[in-house]
């Protein structure tokens, strides 16, 4: 059972334009969810999370939007350039305690920006 | 600050062999999670290691192994390979605070061991 469902799959963005990815959660016990950016032949990198108790995060030009009471999460990266295309994963942890936060991964969106 | 390395980068093996994956985790992190990526199941949790014990598994077969030595670094074992392991496997490393603080749940990655398995 897939914990963390991302879409879309795949996503074709003019330079300049908004790309959206977005993520949907059943596990309420979640609480650490984080973006990661991944290029070809690289690990996953890091590239901006949030906690549940604040609806929105702007690092850059990326942002996080997040609700609660849906149980949906979504990255914004506006302005988008040549070089965002890559794949981005969503994930969310249950943190602290013994499980020291396993990652749940979403099944990833690749995304090209077109110049 | 170096990030987190691994070893060796790529692998090739034969069904039946056995092949072990080396991770150093960023200097003063004391949690290493292993990963196993591939195009048709994405990226799989295996196991967690804080303190030289495992605090959590994936659903993976016991052929499946890791352990987590004094100086943080991490090693996994993979024994009777199968063609369905090929995969990109990723170790992650994270500094764990148990007081929560920001940052403490910050998982950072390496570039991955491939592994082939003919």
């Amino acid at each position: 059972q897939q914990q963390v469902k991302q879409s879309p799959q795949s996503l074709i963005v003019q330079k300049g334009g908004i790309s959206i990815i977005n993520c949907a959660y059943e596990n309420t016990a979640f609480d650490y969810f984080p973006w990661y950016q991944q290029f070809p032949g690289k690990g996953p990198a890091l590239l901006i999370a949030i906690r549940p108790d604040v609806s929105e995060k702007k690092e850059g030009r990326f942002t996080i939007s997040f609700n609660k009471s849906a149980k949906q999460f979504s990255l914004h990266i506006m302005d988008s350039q040549p070089g965002d295309s890559a794949t981005y994963f969503c994930a969310a942890s249950i943190g602290g305690g013994s499980t020291l936060g396993r990652l749940y991964f979403g099944r990833g969106t690749q995304l090209t920006v077109w110049p | 600050k170096a990030g987190v390395t691994q070893t060796p980068r790529y692998l090739i093996k034969t069904r039946g062999q056995q092949v072990t994956l080396s991770c150093s985790p960023i200097s003063g992190h004391r949690s290493v999670s292993w990963y196993q990526q591939t195009p048709g199941q994405g990226l799989q949790f295996l196991f967690e290691y804080f303190s030289e014990t495992q605090r959590n598994k994936g659903n993976f077969p016991g052929r499946f192994s890791g352990r987590q030595f004094s100086n943080s670094r991490s090693e996994m074992n993979v024994s009777t390979l199968e063609l369905g392991d090929s995969a990109l496997y990723l170790c992650a490393s994270s500094l764990y605070s148990p007081s929560r603080l920001a940052g403490a749940y910050e998982q950072f990655f390496g570039p991955g061991t491939r592994l082939t398995v003919l």
